[in-house]
């Protein structure tokens, strides 16, 4: 159960858009559609922000989207905002011993 | 209003057990798979474990397998995380959530802190 690969810090200004990577393998990320992603803001828990790849809970903001090509998912924030600011984790179903991974983690920093 | 309330946390002894429990209100418990998360300071997100509606279908991470039980009580609307052996490398503070069914861990507990010192 190796952690998902995500780049450890990202930054943007306001008004930009940014995208973090969250890459594994064909037995995780690129075998089902089971990618969830996550924004923590320092002290808090975890907030859903995107569920099965590409769905947003109600509530989310339509800045929030998500994609996946191969291996590979993608997290893209558009018109970045301050409270942005934080740390986002990818979540993905493993097939072969039917448990679950999280992404090291990717730090954005708008500056 | 969906509430999950974790408690159970401490500071305890290398080898000590506890149990952790979370309190959950505000929708239909026995409905919903559940899971564990786990966070040391300072650090990422780790996955724990999962448990099913009834609790017949459990699975852990690979750190915790043999050492940590989760399971349920639907009649009292909690889950509960039962770890024994613990070292170290288990402080964190421990996360119940709410699983969509398809992993998107959909409400969060506030947690709780768990803390293996000698």
């Amino acid at each position: 159960q190796s952690a998902l690969t995500q780049p450890a810090s990202v930054s943007g200004s306001p008004g930009q858009s940014i995208t973090i990577s969250c890459t594994g393998t064909s037995s995780d990320v690129g075998h089902y559609n089971l990618v969830s992603w996550y924004q923590q803001h320092p002290g808090k828990a975890p907030k859903l922000l995107i569920y099965e790849v590409t769905k947003r809970p109600s509530g989310v903001s339509n800045r929030f989207s998500g994609s996946k090509s191969g291996n590979t998912a993608t997290l893209t924030i558009s018109g970045l905002q301050a409270e942005d600011e934080g740390d986002y984790f990818c979540f993905s179903y493993i097939t072969i011993s039917t448990s679950w991974v999280f992404g090291g983690g990717t730090k954005l920093t708008v500056l | 209003e969906v509430q999950l309330v974790e408690s159970g946390g401490g500071l305890l002894q290398p080898g000590g057990s506890l149990r952790l429990s979370c309190a959950a209100s505000g929708f239909t418990f026995r409905t919903y798979w559940m899971q564990w998360v786990r966070q040391a300071p300072g650090k990422g997100l780790v996955w724990v474990s999962r448990i099913n509606t009834d609790g017949t279908n459990t699975t852990y991470a690979d750190s915790v397998k043999g050492r940590f039980t989760i399971s349920r009580d639907n009649a009292k609307n909690t889950l509960y995380l039962q770890m024994s052996s613990l070292r170290a490398e288990d402080t964190a503070v421990y996360y119940c959530a709410r699983d969509g069914g398809k992993g998107g861990l959909s409400y969060w507990g506030q947690g709780t802190l768990v803390t293996v010192s000698s």
